[in-house]
């Protein structure tokens, strides 16, 4: 199937620096969505974005998506220690079939106190 | 509260012992799947389930099936397990295929010895 592909895989920052994440996608998407996975929890979902949309926020969350590109980011401004987690974009492809969103590998980030 | 719960949250068979992973949601929704997860290969879609009755294979089906008699109930069955079914698996439920939220369950760790 069509993943999304996450970059970086693994990211370290200090607390309060902002982090940036980045999924790449290959076919037209209906939407992208973001969701955070704290170690071996369940998924949480964070912001989706449609394809008419460039921008989203959501508190300290900002996504952008670049269909040109076939790109999107997600970025966490302020990060807290709490935001430490693997972050997965999902795409969900507009060539038709039934089978919803597609996963990424997901980003691990880490946040240093 | 709305939630997607799975049990048992933690498994440990021998190859060929027939098991079953429920899963059940209350917020109504029609479309369920489940997911495995396994390290460097991200979440694959095993099965999914438009709707009482309906269901279909995601990336991953072969050992598995699943069954939707209840709107709120998606059990995934492993009727003959192999220690490459030893994963991480979600349920997940959303109100609709790719452009809804997905609400995931809290997991199930699967060991097959």
């Amino acid at each position: 199937s069509q993943q999304g592909e996450e970059d970086p895989q693994a990211l370290s920052i200090q607390e309060g620096e902002n982090a940036t994440m980045n999924c790449s996608y290959k076919t037209s998407i209906n939407n992208l969505q973001w969701y955070r996975q704290n170690s071996g929890r369940g998924l949480v979902h964070l912001i989706l974005i449609r394809s008419n949309e460039r921008e989203k926020h959501s508190g300290r969350l900002r996504v952008t998506l670049d269909t040109s590109k076939k790109s999107s980011s997600l970025l966490i401004t302020a990060s807290r220690a709490a935001d430490t987690a693997s972050y997965f974009c999902a795409t969900d492809f507009s060539g038709g079939g039934a089978d919803g969103l597609t996963f990424g590998k997901g980003t691990h980030l880490i946040i240093q106190p | 509260e709305a939630q997607v719960t799975q049990n048992p949250r933690y498994l440990i068979t021998v190859t060929g012992k027939k098991l079953t992973v429920t899963c059940s949601q209350n917020m109504n929704h029609e479309y369920m799947s489940w997911y495995r997860q396994d390290p460097g290969l991200g979440l694959r879609q095993i099965y999914y389930s438009m709707n009482v009755e309906v269901t279909d294979k995601g990336d991953v089906p072969e050992g598995y099936k699943v069954s939707r008699k209840e709107k709120r109930n998606f059990p995934l069955i492993l009727e003959s397990p192999s220690p490459n079914q030893t994963s991480l698996y979600f349920c997940a439920s959303s109100a609709g295929r790719g452009s809804h939220e997905q609400y995931f369950g809290p997991g199930t760790r699967l060991t097959v010895t």
